[in-house]
C-alpha cells in the first residue's frame, strides 16, 4: 500500500522561497511519477508540475514554471517542490500525488496529507 | 492547453437525491478523464478512472459516463458523506487540468 507523507505547515515571507517534501513508503518510489497539486483559498485544484525520479526529469505548468523547482532523492524516496518568489497569493494547500499510469492514460492515487503554506508579512 | 469546464460550480441536495455533475473538455480526451471528491481539509480522493471505471473500494452509488469531449458524474442516491467537492481532470496530454471544481451542499 503506497502512502504518501508531506513535511509540516509553514509560515514564509513574501519575497522568500519554500521548499515541501513527500516522502513515500510502500511499492517502488523509483517507478513512481509524482506530481505536486495546488489547492488556493476559493480557488480549484491546479496542477504545479511532476518529477519522474528515475529520470530525473521534471515538467512544469507554464503559471509556475519560472518559480518551482521539483525534485527527488532516490535514496530516501522524497520528492520534493520548491517555490520561490513567495507571495500573498501562493497561500495554499499544496498536495503530493502519485501518478498511476494504465492503458495509456493515468490518475493521481494516492495524495499526501497536504501541506498548508502561508505567506504573510 | 485542454481546458475543463464543469457544471455546476455548486449545488445544493437532500440525502437520497440524484445528482449529476458534467465536466466538459475544450477537445476531444478520449476516455482519459478522472473524478476526485474532495472533503474540507482532506486530501483529494480518487473515485473514477478512465471516465466509468469505478476505484477500488468506492461505493457503486458513484459512475461515470462519456468519451470525446462531454463527460457525466453521478450519484445515485446521495448519501450524508457525500457532500463535499468534486473535481474532474483530463489525462489526454500535459498539463493535467483540472475543472474548477463542484461544491455539493446540504438542501
Amino acid at each position: 500500500q503506497v502512502q504518501l507523507v508531506q513535511s509540516g505547515a509553514e509560515v514564509k515571507k513574501p519575497g522568500s522561497s519554500v521548499k515541501v517534501s513527500c516522502k513515500a513508503s510502500g511499492g517502488t518510489f523509483n517507478n513512481y511519477t509524482i506530481n505536486w497539486v495546488r489547492l488556493a483559498p476559493g480557488q480549484g485544484l491546479e496542477w504545479m508540475g511532476r518529477i519522474i525520479p528515475i529520470l530525473g526529469i521534471a515538467q512544469y505548468a507554464q503559471k509556475f514554471q519560472d518559480r518551482v523547482m521539483i525534485t527527488a532523492d532516490k535514496s530516501t524516496s522524497t520528492a520534493y517542490m520548491e517555490l520561490s518568489s513567495l507571495r500573498s497569493e501562493d497561500t495554499a494547500i499544496f498536495y503530493c500525488a502519485r501518478e498511476v499510469p494504465a492503458a495509456g492514460t493515468e490518475w493521481f492515487d494516492p495524495w499526501g496529507q497536504g501541506t498548508l503554506v502561508t505567506v504573510s508579512s | 492547453d485542454i481546458q475543463m469546464t464543469q457544471s455546476p460550480s455548486s449545488l445544493s441536495a437532500s440525502v437520497g437525491d440524484r445528482v449529476i455533475i458534467t465536466c466538459r473538455a475544450s477537445q476531444s480526451i478520449r476516455n482519459y478523464l478522472n473524478w476526485y471528491q474532495q472533503k474540507p481539509g482532506k486530501a483529494p480522493k480518487l473515485l473514477i478512472y478512465a471516465a466509468s471505471s469505478l476505484q477500488s473500494g468506492v461505493p457503486s452509488r458513484f459512475s461515470g459516463s462519456g468519451s470525446g469531449t462531454d463527460f457525466t458524474f453521478t450519484i445515485s442516491s446521495l448519501q450524508p458523506e457525500d457532500f463535499a467537492t468534486y473535481y474532474c481532470q483530463q489525462s489526454y496530454s500535459t498539463p493535467p487540468h483540472f475543472g474548477q471544481g463542484t461544491r455539493l451542499e446540504i438542501k
